[in-house]
């Protein structure tokens, strides 16, 4: 079946580490998209990639990193640099043809203590 | 930049109709999609508007005026399973391709 994996679906850290969330999809879309969702807002696009080895910042980019070696692959990584890291965590992807969606992975929940 | 406005709550009952609306403002508007996203679970795809007018799907149906900066999704008979969030958001070539800007989303209850 094709789709998009997060892993894991909770994740625990202490404030100060940093953290790698992991994002797969088979579905040989091209384009691959980090957002964070927090309660009451919408979703807020963190980072984006249209091709392997080429990513861009999104609106809240401060305290994360991205790398895009893979086409299937896009691993977001919390650093403690990011001064409110505890949110959903929402990974996406899509086909370069802009009147197609984007498909959505099932989260990840991470929260720093 | 970018802005969207939908109502944070609306309830319903189960069999009838629910629109719920959506308004926005930004410059390079070339599309509006409409996402259901059940609490902790992933958004998935129901609608996309780029021209003006309505666009059926089964119980689900979106419409879109973009001189208006307007567009609603109507759900028909509801069920206890529609009770969900839905996500209005716009794409905007000025963001970069295929990038969606979101709104903060509808949470819909639907009782029996």
């Amino acid at each position: 079946d094709g789709g998009i994996t997060q892993s894991p679906k909770y994740l625990f850290r202490k404030e100060g580490q940093n953290v790698t969330l992991s994002c797969e999809q088979n579905l040989n879309h091209d384009a691959m998209y980090w957002y964070r969702q927090d309660p009451g807002q919408g979703l807020r696009l963190i980072y984006y990639s249209q091709i392997v080895n080429d990513f861009q910042k999104g609106d809240i980019a401060e305290g994360y990193s991205v790398s895009r070696e893979k086409k299937e692959s896009f691993p977001l990584t919390v650093t403690s640099a990011q001064k409110n890291p505890t949110a959903f965590y929402l990974c996406a992807s899509s086909t370069r043809d802009t009147t197609y969606e984007q498909y959505f992975g099932p989260g990840t929940r991470l929260t720093v203590t | 930049g970018q802005n969207i406005d939908q109502p944070t709550e609306m309830t319903a009952t189960e069999g009838a109709i629910v629109q719920i609306n959506c308004t926005y403002q930004t410059s390079g508007f070339n599309g509006l999609f409409w996402y259901q996203q059940h609490a902790g679970e992933a958004p998935t795809f129901l609608s996309y508007n780029v021209l003006d007018g309505l666009e059926e799907k089964g119980r689900f149906s979106s419409f879109l005026s973009r001189s208006k900066g307007y567009s609603y999704l109507l759900l028909k008979e509801l069920q206890m399973k529609d009770s969900a969030s839905y996500l209005c958001a716009v794409r905007d070539d000025l963001r970069g391709a295929n990038n969606l800007f979101f709104g903060t989303g509808t949470r819909l209850t639907v009782i029996p």
